[in-house]
């Protein structure tokens, strides 16, 4: 139980569809992050947020829009997305931005 | 500029035996961190390790060992003893401050197989 949870775990979605990934998570933190995992290829950071503002926007494609509502809630929302743009998408939260990071279990995206 | 280099792709032993998995960093700052995280087939990151660059102690936890030496930026993972369920791949990471944001740069990760 690390604590971050990510919804859905799967997810296969067409070029033209829109949806959103979330994050929670239960541990008080401050930071949290979306990282992309694709196979062969490092863990990439996409975006960090630190009290709900984002503070890191690693040169990300604008069909992934990030959203912070709050400190707990973390959103990734998706459109005319690309069958390159599969992936794990990670979810980490740390108490402040360069700490440790715990990681949620990761949405398996498939764009078909 | 950051980099974090795991030049060992993929290593396989047969379980008893010590593993190292290497990692060597670049950093242009004084004030970072080092991390090692696990992988195992689930799919879900596993912290192992953080480490300030002030602290060059060698860390033992159980049969994790861990060897920082910042004369030659590496921080190495060793594996006492293997068994099957460390099989997973382990990635070395680096978290340093730039700009007034941070930076958490990742390598590509070593693959490691314990055999039974």
């Amino acid at each position: 139980e690390t604590g971050v949870t990510q919804t859905p775990r799967h997810l296969v979605m067409g070029m033209t569809n829109k949806k959103s990934l979330k994050c929670e998570q239960h541990l008080g933190h401050n930071a949290m992050y979306w990282y992309k995992q694709s196979a062969k290829k490092p863990l990439e950071l996409m975006f960090v947020y630190s009290l709900e503002e984002r503070v890191e926007n690693n040169s990300v494609p604008s069909r992934f829009s990030p959203e912070c509502p709050n400190s707990s809630h973390l959103f990734l929302h998706l459109h005319t997305l690309q069958p390159e743009d599969s992936a794990l998408y990670l979810c980490a939260s740390s108490q402040r931005v360069g700490g440790r990071e715990y990681f949620g279990p990761g949405t398996r995206l498939t764009v078909t | 500029a950051q980099k974090v280099t795991q030049a060992q792709t993929e290593i396989s032993v047969v379980e008893k035996e010590d593993v190292t998995l290497d990692c060597v960093y670049e950093t242009r700052d004084t004030t970072y961190y080092l991390f090692w995280y696990k992988q195992p087939p689930s799919g879900e990151l596993v912290f192992l390790i953080r480490r300030n660059s002030f602290d060059e102690q060698n860390e033992i936890s159980g049969r994790y060992s861990w060897n920082f030496q910042k004369s030659t930026s590496s921080f190495n993972f060793t594996i006492t003893a293997s068994q099957v369920v460390d099989s997973a791949v382990y990635f070395c990471a680096l978290s340093e401050e730039f700009s007034g944001t941070y930076k958490y740069i990742f390598g590509t990760g070593t693959r490691l197989k314990v055999l039974a």
